[in-house]
């Protein structure tokens, strides 16, 4: 059963420092890994989706890589900003086309 | 272009009654899922339609139900509410089912946020 990790749970860091979010999965056999940001009482905003086939996926300051055979991701964000504060959350796409998803890391950027 | 839809963002219902819930996917957006978060259990997959087909199902009671129309909007009922289905229900549009070769990405809607008292 896959089950998908992200550690760690709260992340407080200085405006301007560039950090990594992580995300771990017990299952190599994905489809996708896809990271969201989920803003307090709101939807989520898909950030970066990486296809199995693929090893990493931009966008602006944001940076997701993907190693499937150790089952890890890795979403770096560059220069935070205090707009950057939010939940971040992972899923990943299993061999049953369902998406299974970590618990999501609560990142503060203080100004 | 609009996003994804979601109608109602509030409603506060009482145990044992039934909720309705609608969503509107990005127009040519085929794709309907729906997600159930809460605090305790994060966010768990319910159900994904595509075109009017329901394609696979999470593991939620039988309260819990869905459809989708010809023009891809999506509805899920919950019946006999209880306590304990209180949560953010979101739903996510894609262009494609997920099975399907493609990018799959998902876009989801600002979610019906349910209180059940």
């Amino acid at each position: 059963k896959q089950e998908v990790t992200q550690i760690p749970a709260a992340l407080s860091v200085p405006e301007g420092e560039n950090l990594v979010l992580n995300c771990s999965f017990t299952d190599s056999a994905i489809y996708n890994l896809q990271w969201f940001r989920q803003d307090p009482g709101k939807g989520l905003t898909s950030l970066l989706l990486i296809q199995s086939s693929q090893r990493e996926q931009t966008s602006g300051r944001l940076n997701a890589s993907l190693d499937k055979s150790s089952g890890r991701s890795t979403l770096y964000i560059a220069a935070s900003q205090p707009g950057d504060s939010a939940t971040y959350l992972c899923a990943v796409r299993d061999s049953n086309y369902q998406l299974i998803w970590g618990a999501g890391t609560k990142l503060i950027i203080k100004p | 272009k609009a996003g994804v839809t979601q109608t109602p963002r509030y409603l506060i219902k009482t145990r044992g009654q039934q909720v309705t819930l609608s969503c509107s996917p990005i127009s040519g957006h085929r794709s309907v899922s729906w997600y159930q978060q809460t605090p305790g259990q994060g966010l768990q997959f319910l159900f994904e339609y595509f075109s009017e087909t329901q394609r696979n199902k999470g593991n939620f009671p039988g309260r819990f139900s869905g459809r989708q129309f010809s023009n891809s909007r999506s509805e899920m009922n919950v019946s006999t509410l209880e306590l304990g289905d209180s949560a953010l229900y979101l739903c996510a549009s894609s262009l494609v089912a997920s099975g399907s070769l493609g990018t799959g990405e998902l876009f989801f809607g600002e979610g019906s946020r349910l209180t059940v008292l």
